[in-house]
Order: C-alpha cells, then structure tokens, then sequence
C-alpha cells in the first residue's frame, strides 16, 4: 500500500486564497477526492475526481493534480471553512484507500 | 435522502469481540458497495474494509485482517463488522461509508453515517 502526505496544519487570513496539498505515489494513477471534517461532525465531500463538487458545495472549493500532488484550493476563505481536511484515494494495489493525515485549516 | 446509521459500538476489553451494525436507506443498498472507516480519537480517518455490493469482492486494510470480517444483508439494507481480537488499537469511532462507485475495487465513498464508538479498554 502507499501513503498520502498533508501538512498538518495550514491558516489562511479571511477572504483570502489557501492551498491544501496531498502527496502520494496513488496519485500518479487515481485522482483525490477530499473531505471536510469538523468537530464532532462525519466527514463531508467537497471535491471528487478530477475537479468535480457535489451538490451543495460552493465554488470556492476547487480540486487539480499535477504528478504526484493533489491540491484543494479555496478562493476567498470564510470562517465556516475552519475545519480539518483529509485527502483519500485508493493506494497503489488498488484494493485498498488510503487517507492523508489530514490539514488543520485555520481562518485568521 | 440517504441515511447511514451504525450502532452496536461500546465498551470491551482487549482481546474481546463486538459485532458493528449499520442501517442504509433512501437508497437502493443492494446497487452499493460499501466500506468502514474508523477514526481513533484525535487522529486521523483510516479505512477498514470494502464489500462489493453482491458480496462478490471483500479487502481489508491489513491492521484488520484476519480479525474483522466484514458482511452485508442485502435483504435487510444492512451493512455488518465483526471485530474479533480487540486491542487498544482499535478504540475508534467507526463509520459505514456508502461506496462511491459500483466498480470491484474501493472508491472514496460519497456519504457517511455519523459512526458508532468502539473502546477497548480493561
């Protein structure tokens, strides 16, 4: 199985840009697909695929690859957005997921 | 509305056996695959096991193998885990997490129930 790497924590002043990066030898092969975690709460989807939101989510939540990376970018954080995000895709057997240890994001 | 409602979590102690639950419904259960994932307290999500949705293709994360089995009942929309050999390892919140995809091999699942808390403690 492979593993996926996150910052364990990221702050990002309100209204501002943040990025949230996942690396993983799976990545090469199977996109990311990221969750929003917050306390107390089950994890949320907020992108899928390639760069796909599910219903609901706002479009300041977006999704790319490149190489080994996945990244989860917000434009214009708000204070809701406060939460832990974890990234998850299957490893490089294919039958198994993996999780990314997930990123603190704090909204200053 | 899809609806995910695990239970039969508790108290046990080490070396001890427990037997998870989970409702589905607003959904056609037996078109899903299925997976748990458990989070240890203060840590991080872990996935546990994958069921397809015919019972057809069955992993496990290799910290469970060989102790947990994993099951469904089509019949009666339920998803099940059998947790033998219990260690202080395994203290987590356990999630039953419908399957993205109907593909033979797991995909990150779309929706979560709200977990049921396994402590294995003496």
């Amino acid at each position: 199985s492979s593993e996926l790497a996150q910052d364990p924590a990221v702050s990002v002043a309100l209204g501002q840009t943040v990025r949230i990066t996942c690396q993983g030898d799976s990545l090469r092969r199977y996109y990311a697909t990221w969750y929003q975690q917050k306390p107390g709460q089950a994890p949320v989807c907020v992108i899928y695929g390639k760069n796909n939101r599910p219903s609901g989510i706002p479009d300041r939540f977006s999704g790319s690859n490149s190489g080994s990376t996945a990244s989860l970018t917000i434009t214009g954080a708000q204070a809701e957005d406060e939460a832990d995000y974890f990234c998850n895709s299957r490893d490089t057997s294919g039958n198994h997921l993996v999780f990314g240890g997930g990123t603190k994001l704090t909204v200053l | 509305e899809v609806q995910l409602v695990e239970s039969g979590g508790g108290l046990v102690k080490p070396g001890g056996s427990l037997r998870l639950s989970c409702a589905a419904s607003g959904f056609t259960f037996s078109s899903y695959n299925m997976n748990w994932v458990r989070q240890a307290p203060g840590k991080g999500l872990e996935w546990v096991s994958f069921i397809s949705s015919s019972s057809s293709y069955i992993y496990y994360a290799d910290s469970v193998k060989g102790r947990f089995t994993i099951s469904r009942d089509n019949a009666k929309n339920s998803l099940y885990l059998q947790m033998n050999s219990l260690g202080a390892e395994d203290t987590a919140l356990y999630y039953c997490a419908r399957d993205s995809s109907d593909y033979y091999q797991p995909n990150p699942p779309d929706y979560w129930g709200q977990g049921t808390l396994v402590t294995v403690s003496s």
